[in-house]
């Protein structure tokens, strides 16, 4: 899989959007941009994923550029229980018939304050 | 609906002991996996399966065996634990069709914490 690039640490304040930037230069056509969050003392969970439009959820949107190579994960207004780990993952949609391993970096570390 | 279960939550073994680790999930998913966390770590792969009777070694297998008899059901087994071994354990499954596109989304179980002195 192709590799992504997250700032270590980020800090919002409550009520605030917050953009989670991913690099991504090495994307290829088909890869598929994924971005899961890990509360303190809980399991990764799901949070959005695209291709190339933008994308909206009940959970964030995804912003992704022209030319692919980056993305934004935007939170439009970030409470105490948004703070987490992010991360941004990509998956080859060619990876037909073999189990999609999810290749996890260190992610971006997001502390929410009042 | 309860997604995916793990148990224990919390284990402490002596070094040369063993265990299993138990992952259930409700979801009727096909594939399921086995990661571990260290500190400060991203979740590394063990193993995963892509059906019942069938296993296969993800990123970090050894000393690790598991077991897919129903499924429902994962089971990761340590037989002579380390203190390497120390580490949180996360379970996850995912739906084969939405595999098959890449669309892939996995349900994580909230973990097991384990200790090995």
């Amino acid at each position: 899989d192709a590799k992504t690039t997250q700032p270590n640490s980020m800090e919002s304040n409550e009520e605030e959007p917050v953009h989670l930037p991913c690099n991504h230069s090495t994307i290829s056509g088909t890869d598929y941009i994924h971005w899961y969050r890990q509360l303190p003392s809980q399991g990764p969970e799901y949070v959005i994923h695209g291709l190339t439009s933008n994308v909206n959820n009940r959970m964030a949107s995804l912003a992704i550029a022209e030319d692919r190579k980056s993305s934004t994960l935007i939170l439009h207004r970030a409470t105490l229980r948004d703070a987490a780990v992010y991360y941004c993952i990509l998956r080859d949609v060619q990876m037909t018939g073999t189990a999609s391993k999810l290749t996890f970096g260190t992610g971006t570390r997001l502390q929410v304050t009042l | 609906n309860a997604g995916v279960t793990q148990t224990p939550k919390f284990r402490v073994l002596k070094t040369g002991q063993s265990m299993t680790l138990l992952c259930a999930q409700d979801m009727n998913h096909e594939y399921m996996y086995w990661y571990r966390q260290d500190p400060g770590m991203g979740l590394r792969l063990i193993h995963y399966s892509v059906g019942e009777g069938t296993t296969a070694k993800g990123e970090v297998p050894d000393g690790y065996n598991v077991s897919r008899l129903k499924k429902q059901n994962f089971l990761l087994g340590l037989e002579s634990a380390a203190p390497s071994q120390t580490s949180v354990y996360f379970c996850a499954s995912s739906d084969r069709d939405r595999e098959l596109l890449a669309k892939n989304i996995q349900y994580f179980g909230a973990g097991t914490r384990l200790s090995v002195l």
